[in-house]
């Protein structure tokens, strides 16, 4: 099942422009993540933000977290072309014994040169 | 980053034939180790959790008998698709991590049952 709902499903936007996503879930969480996904390969990870943070930058990117809200969202500054690719959250529960990882439903952001 | 190793990258199999997947953590000790199926265009289905030595954690709906997985070691899980049909054609990703850091992913294995 999925954990997560994202928005918008899909997303086109002019190179250069931002992109934001927004990710939310249903259950208490330990840390979430966000992850890319070109077409038909494997995952890369993006950030990973912890439960205990609002905010996280890495270099183009940032992440927000709202745990009252149950909520995050994926900010992509300056898009470029090679951003084309689906977006991921993931959330992660560490309860000793029943560790779980759960995506959400993705979003598929195009970016137009 | 950590690197997770996937084996075989894509497999055809006849119908009723059972199919073996590995997935090792090549420079950590993973703990805790998910198995994610995926559909075209389709987010990432958890499908079950193993740990090592003890017995795999199947989401609701994954049937224990058909998705065999074994987890003998802190660097390796397989996942072994008994009686493979038609349906079970799709993209397997195993996933490796220890408490608290991101998961590491392997590439995938695109099975396709004829």
């Amino acid at each position: 099942s999925q954990q997560g709902e994202e928005d918008p499903q899909a997303l086109s936007i002019q190179e250069g422009e931002n992109a934001t996503m927004n990710c939310s879930y249903k259950t208490s969480i330990n840390n979430l993540q966000w992850y890319r996904q070109n077409s038909g390969r494997g995952l890369v990870h993006l950030i990973l933000i912890r439960s205990n943070e609002r905010e996280k930058h890495s270099g183009r990117l940032r992440v927000t977290l709202d745990t009252s809200k149950k909520s995050s969202s994926l900010l992509i500054t300056a898009s470029r072309a090679a951003d084309t690719a689906s977006y991921f959250c993931a959330t992660a529960l560490l309860n000793f014994g029943n560790e779980k990882l759960t995506f959400g439903t993705g979003t598929r952001l195009t970016i137009i040169p | 980053g950590a690197v997770v190793s996937q084996h075989p990258s894509w497999v055809i199999c006849k119908s009723g034939t059972s199919v073996k997947i590995e997935c090792r953590s090549l420079d950590f000790q993973a703990t805790t180790m998910f198995w994610y199926r995926q559909f075209p265009k389709q987010s990432l289905m958890l499908m079950a959790t193993s740990n090592e030595g003890s017995k795999a954690t199947y989401e609701q709906g994954v049937e224990k008998d058909k998705f065999l997985i074994n987890h003998a070691s802190l660097t390796l899980s397989t996942l072994t698709v008994t009686s493979a049909h038609p349906e079970d054609s799709s993209f397997y990703i195993c996933s490796a991590w220890t408490l608290n850091t991101e998961a590491f992913f392997g590439q995938g294995t695109r099975l396709t049952v004829v």
